[in-house]
């Protein structure tokens, strides 16, 4: 069964710094990996998707790289900002065909004005 | 485009009623998804649907149904509901490529409370 483990779990560093988000699976054998934020009684917004094939991807200030062989993900925010302030979830889509995400627990950031 | 949108917002429900949580989506995705997220525990898959007339079970399937009459719709069904069912459910829907599902985007959520 896919596990999948996110640290740390609470993170709050100062505004403008660098920071990087862990996440690993247990089984390599994934279609693709998705990041995704979670606000405060809200749903999630999806950040960044990797295909199995790929080794990173990019959007704006965040950097997802993926290392399927080894079982882990990383998601890099340059020069964090307040409102980058949120809980952060790793998902696997590892099942044949349809099956949903296997998700981690998430990292709560905060950034510190 | 609305995306995924979910009804109710919120409910109370007392141990045994029954309810439905409606799930639509405007981009015209083959796949559907529930999921439930509870403290400690993350998200979690109830069921889910690859087409118009099909559904699956996913890791925590008891204690619910589901059925997608139409491409656009996907409603999770508590035919007798429990304080255990407390949660948030969330909704979710992603279209395909290769086989596998693509970006999976989420609904708002619907919190559940069971007295």
């Amino acid at each position: 069964k896919q596990e999948v483990t996110q640290i740390p779990a609470a993170l709050s560093v100062p505004e403008g710094e660098n920071l990087v988000l862990n996440c690993s699976f247990t089984d390599s054998a994934i279609y693709n990996l998705q990041w995704f934020r979670q606000d405060p009684g809200k749903g999630l917004t999806s950040l960044l998707l990797i295909q199995s094939s790929q080794r990173e991807q990019t959007s704006g200030r965040l950097n997802a790289s993926l290392d399927k062989s080894s079982g882990r993900s990383t998601l890099y925010i340059a020069a964090s900002q307040p409102g980058d302030s949120a809980t952060y979830l790793c998902a696997v889509h590892s099942g044949g065909g349809a099956d949903g995400l296997t998700f981690g627990k998430g990292t709560h950031l905060i950034i510190q004005p | 485009n609305a995306g995924v949108t979910q009804t109710p917002k919120f409910r109370v429900l007392k141990t045994g009623q029954s309810m439905t949580l409606l799930c639509a989506q405007d981009m015209n995705h083959e796949y559907m998804y529930w999921y439930r997220q509870d403290p400690g525990m993350g998200l979690r898959l109830i069921h889910y649907s690859v087409g118009e007339g099909t559904t699956a079970k996913g890791e925590v399937p008891d204690g619910y149904n589901v059925s997608r009459l139409k491409k656009q719709n996907f409603l999770l069904g508590l035919e007798s509901a429990a304080p255990s069912q407390t949660s948030v459910y969330f909704c979710a829907s992603s279209s395909f490529s290769g086989g596998w599902s693509e970006t999976q985007y989420f609904g708002p959520g619907t919190r559940l409370l069971v007295l």
